[in-house]
C-alpha cells in the first residue's frame, strides 16, 4: 500500500521553463491538496480538490495550475517557473487527517 | 476562518528533559486537531490527533497532547526527550468540512535536543 506518491523527488528548472508535479493516492480519498513549504512559513495551501472534477484556489495559487485527472491523481503545473517558486512541494490526500507524499524539492535558477 | 499559532519557532531541550511544544488555535466549529512530525528531508507523518471523546490523546514515540477547549490549546508533550525526537513539528486544525479551510497548519516548531 503506497499511500501518496509524488514525482519527481528533485527538480532544477531554469526561469521560464514549465513542469508538472505528479501526485497519486491509493486510499480512495475524495480530497487532495497541494502545499508548498518554505523556511519559517510552515505549509501554505496552493490548490485543493474536494472531489474528482473540482479544484479551488488556496492561499498562494498565483503561478500555478492544477488538474484533478481522476480520483487518484492530482497534478500541479508551473507554466513559467520563477525563482520565487523555489520550494518544497507536498501533495496530501485528506480524509479527516492528511496523508502526505515525500515531497518534491524544486529549485528554479 | 480558522488559524493555528505555534509559540516558538525553535525549542531546545536537553536529552531526558520534558518536551513541551505549544499550539493555540481558533475555530468557529468544534475542531479536529493534529500534530505532525517532519524528519529532515522527509514528508509529514501524523503523530497524534484529537477528534472527539477523551481530551488527552496519546500518539507515537511517547508523545501526548491535551485538548483544552477553554484555553483553545492543544499542547504537545513528552516526559523525556530522546535524540531521535529532533525534528520539525506542526500543529494543524480542521473544521471537518474540507475545502480551503479544511486543514490549516501552524508555521512549525523546530525541536532541538541537546546531548
Amino acid at each position: 500500500n503506497a499511500g501518496v506518491t509524488q514525482t519527481p523527488k528533485f527538480q532544477v528548472l531554469k526561469t521560464g521553463q514549465s513542469m508538472t508535479l505528479q501526485c497519486a493516492q491509493d486510499m480512495n480519498h475524495n480530497s487532495m491538496y497541494w502545499y508548498r513549504q518554505d523556511p519559517g512559513m510552515g505549509l501554505r495551501l496552493i490548490y485543493y480538490s474536494a472531489s474528482e472534477g473540482t479544484t479551488d484556489k488556496g492561499e498562494v495559487p498565483n503561478g500555478y495550475n492544477v488538474s484533478r485527472l481522476n480520483k487518484r491523481e492530482f497534478s500541479l503545473r508551473l507554466e513559467s517557473a520563477a525563482p520565487s517558486q523555489t520550494s518544497v512541494y507536498f501533495c496530501a490526500s485528506v480524509r479527516l487527517e492528511a496523508f502526505f507524499g515525500q515531497g518534491t524539492r524544486l529549485t528554479v535558477v | 476562518a480558522q488559524s493555528v499559532t505555534q509559540l516558538g519557532s525553535h525549542v531546545s531541550v536537553s536529552e531526558g528533559a520534558l518536551v513541551l511544544l505549544r499550539c493555540n488555535y481558533s475555530s468557529s466549529v468544534p475542531p479536529y486537531l493534529f500534530w505532525y512530525v517532519q524528519y529532515p528531508n522527509q514528508g509529514l507523518q501524523l503523530l497524534l490527533k484529537y477528534t472527539t471523546g477523551a481530551t488527552l490523546v496519546k500518539g507515537i514515540n511517547g508523545f501526548e497532547a491535551e485538548f483544552k477547549k477553554s484555553e483553545t490549546s492543544f499542547h504537545l508533550t513528552k516526559p523525556s526527550a530522546h535524540m531521535s525526537d529532533a525534528a520539525e513539528y506542526f500543529c494543524a486544525v480542521s473544521d471537518q468540512g474540507g475545502g480551503a479551510d479544511g486543514l490549516t497548519f501552524g508555521k512549525g516548531t523546530h525541536l532541538i535536543i541537546q546531548p
